[in-house]
């Protein structure tokens, strides 16, 4: 079946590091990868997506690369803010344009001044 | 524009108790989902309307969980009766038919507390 692997966080970092948030996924057929974030207090927004392989989805400093051959979709920050802080899901879907997403744990991000 | 709204924010019952749950989804959208995030685990799709027809529900946990959306605008997620295991997070989540691929615009959730 399909399922997405993010690691466990969180993740806490000091404010300009370098961020990594790994996700691996197990699907069938070519699905497209999204990264969503929610902030306290809100709902998930959409930061980023890429729908086929080697594509790179890029939204506020934040990259990912749709890797096929590792199957991974690893988000990267190079200087995060304290403003960064927040719940970020790694997730796929299928074709159509309107079926459901399947989500990652998610990893909580912590960045301090 | 009004983003998707969800009422109540959080509800605490006892087991056994009846629940209901409201999405407000974007004006517009016909593309109305629920998903649920259960001890900070994955999300995880319960099912989709298109305007008032349920396409996929797949993810409903069992016959204890009612969704409707009656004229196709808000809907409701009824839980009777509730026990220990439906506490979690109950997102709701809506997209246009003609929206971007895979963009879909969630509600801040409900936070369900079953003791």
């Amino acid at each position: 079946g399909n399922s997405v692997t993010q690691m466990e966080g969180p993740v806490t970092l000091s404010e300009e590091a370098f961020l990594t948030i790994n996700c691996t996924y197990t699907a069938t057929g070519y699905p497209s990868l999204f990264w969503y974030v929610q902030y306290p207090g809100e709902g998930l927004q959409l930061l980023l997506k890429a729908t086929k392989a080697d594509d790179k989805g890029s939204n506020k400093g934040f990259e990912a690369t749709y890797r096929k051959e590792t199957t991974s979709f690893h988000l990267e920050k190079g200087s995060v803010q304290v403003s960064d802080s927040a719940v970020y899901f790694c997730a796929l879907g299928h074709s159509g344009g309107y079926n459901k997403l399947i989500f990652g744990a998610g990893t909580r991000l912590a960045v301090h001044p | 524009e009004a983003g998707v709204t969800q009422f109540p924010s959080h509800s605490v019952i006892e087991k056994g108790q009846t629940v209901t749950l409201r999405c407000d989804p974007i004006s517009g959208h016909d593309n109305l989902y629920w998903y649920r995030r259960v001890m900070g685990k994955e999300i995880k799709f319960l099912l989709h309307f298109v305007k008032e027809s349920k396409q996929d529900e797949s993810g409903m946990p069992n016959n204890r969980f009612l969704a409707e959306r009656t004229g196709g605008t808000y809907s409701t997620l009824k839980v009777q009766p509730a026990e220990l295991e439906d506490s979690g997070v109950y997102f709701c989540a809506s997209s246009h038919r003609g929206g971007k691929w895979g963009e879909q615009f969630f509600g801040p959730g409900t936070r369900l507390t079953v003791l």
